[in-house]
């Protein structure tokens, strides 16, 4: 398909597992994006690369997550050891560019996939 | 980024014009007004954005105030697949994370 794929839609893991989740994006799309999002609240940013570079991680919650996109495009977003409030919707976005390449342009419109549920038990 | 302020619901009858306001009073001069919207469980979905001037396209016009201290999304002819969550985000044109606040959710009624 064209959109962005995240994979797997569903996971159910116990507390203290490691889990992976995998983001694919639109073909040719520099940026990628990594969004939770709790019941309920708006999307909240994670972390997000330009190509294969980490840009900005201020939004990984401590050191059990972490993100990489080795080859600037598709990402994983791992978490360690999960607890039960890392339950929550994780979505993946990516833009074709950064920022915008003009007033008109939408260059930087973030395309968001179907989510990957996660529940800890 | 600059924090936004909107209702957290409105309703609006099918067929009329949805006005969504946002307000943003500490935007500064290279911020951009954005608006996307979530239906039910899916992801956001981008509607605009503008500078300062008003922008229109096919879902939806977007008008900002003179002052920029505020705007409205405007749906010109509300229907039912229009009942979503709406979120105004204020961000520099440079790219980057989207801070999401509580958003409006509107629903539209027949």
């Amino acid at each position: 398909g064209a959109g962005v794929s995240q994979s797997p839609r569903y996971k159910v893991t116990k507390r203290g597992q490691d889990v992976a989740l995998r983001c694919d994006p639109i073909s040719g799309h520099v940026s990628l994006y990594w969004y939770r999002q709790a019941l309920g609240q708006g999307p909240e940013f994670l972390t997000y690369f330009n190509y294969e570079a980490q840009q900005d991680k201020s939004g990984l919650p401590n050191d059990r997550f972490s993100a990489e996109r080795p080859e600037g495009s598709i990402s994983t977003l791992t978490i360690q050891r999960t607890e039960q409030r890392d339950s929550a919707m994780y979505r993946c976005a990516s833009s074709l560019q950064p920022g915008l390449a003009g007033v008109g342009a939408s260059t930087d419109t973030q395309y968001f996939g179907p989510g990957t549920r996660l529940t800890v038990l | 980024d600059a924090k936004t302020t909107q209702p957290p619901s409105m309703d609006c009858a099918e067929g009329r014009a949805a006005n969504l306001p946002c307000n943003h009073s500490t935007i500064s001069g290279n911020e951009y007004v954005y608006w996307y919207r979530q239906i039910h469980s899916q992801g956001p979905q981008y509607i605009i954005h503008g500078l300062k001037n008003n922008e229109t396209n096919e879902m939806a016009s977007l008008i900002i105030t003179e002052d920029r201290k505020s705007s409205t999304l405007i749906l010109p002819h509300a229907t039912l697949r229009d009942t979503a969550v709406y979120y105004c985000i204020v961000r520099g044109g440079g790219g980057g994370k989207l801070i999401f606040g509580q958003g409006t959710e509107l629903s539209v009624k027949p």
